[in-house]
């Protein structure tokens, strides 16, 4: 067990449908990172957060936000959704972002969204 | 920006054969490598990481890793394979500050 929780474990929805995936860290990191990860494109690194501020963007989605709340708990707010929109979605967390790669990221279970 | 390359997406042994799963990454600074495992059904875990310390890293379950400044490359291994290494692996690089730049992976496949 990592420490990162993710809620829902699995989502089954509807192409043009919302969905909000919810990332609470391991007490005490303030970064907290969102990754996809599908059959075709393999591990994607979506977006960063620290300590409440987005700290970098990667292949994220206009379709996609995220924020991170001041208890440091995260959401990924997906909408529009596509059928390949449908993958794995992991959050993962860490000390310090700044010196993200020195500090060892840990991953939360994922949750798994199907879109039909 | 830096990349990595797995090479094979998929490995297969046999039981207490050695594991050899090869990693080579593009960066213009000094890399911070690391080594993740996934379970099926399951997140990832870290098994180790290079943060320019030694060059021969140890991690956990009996895997270890060798950074080669030379051959760019910083590939993952165990003597002896145990069926429950089989899971897949990836090799990912820091990047700037923040994210991690993770290979393709590579599914590795014991065989009693």
């Amino acid at each position: 067990d990592s420490g990162v929780t993710q809620t829902p474990k699995h989502l089954i929805t509807a192409t043009g449908q919302r969905v909000t995936l919810r990332c609470s860290p391991r007490s005490g990191d303030l970064s907290v990172y969102w990754y996809q990860q599908s059959l075709d494109q393999g591990l994607q690194f979506l977006i960063q957060y620290y300590n409440g501020e987005e700290r970098a963007k990667g292949n994220i989605l206009e379709r996609f936000s995220a924020q991170q709340f001041p208890d440091l708990h995260s959401e990924l707010n997906l909408s529009s959704l596509e059928l390949g929109d449908s993958a794995l979605y992991f959050c993962a967390s860490s000390v310090a972002g700044l010196a993200g790669p020195r500090s060892e990221q840990f991953f939360g279970p994922g949750t798994r969204l199907t879109v039909l | 920006a830096q990349s990595v390359t797995q090479l094979g997406s998929h490995v297969s042994v046999s039981e207490g054969a050695l594991v050899l799963l090869r990693c080579n990454y593009s960066s213009s600074v000094p890399p911070y490598l690391f080594w993740y495992v996934q379970y099926p059904n399951q997140g990832l875990q870290l098994l180790l990481k290079y943060t320019s310390a030694a060059t021969l890293v140890k991690g956990i379950n009996g895997f270890e890793a060798e950074f080669k400044k030379s051959e760019t490359s910083f590939h993952l291994t165990k003597p002896s394979a145990h069926m429950s290494d089989a899971a897949e692996y990836f090799c990912a690089v820091g990047q700037g500050a923040q994210k991690l730049v993770f290979g393709q992976g590579t599914r590795l496949t014991i065989n009693p």
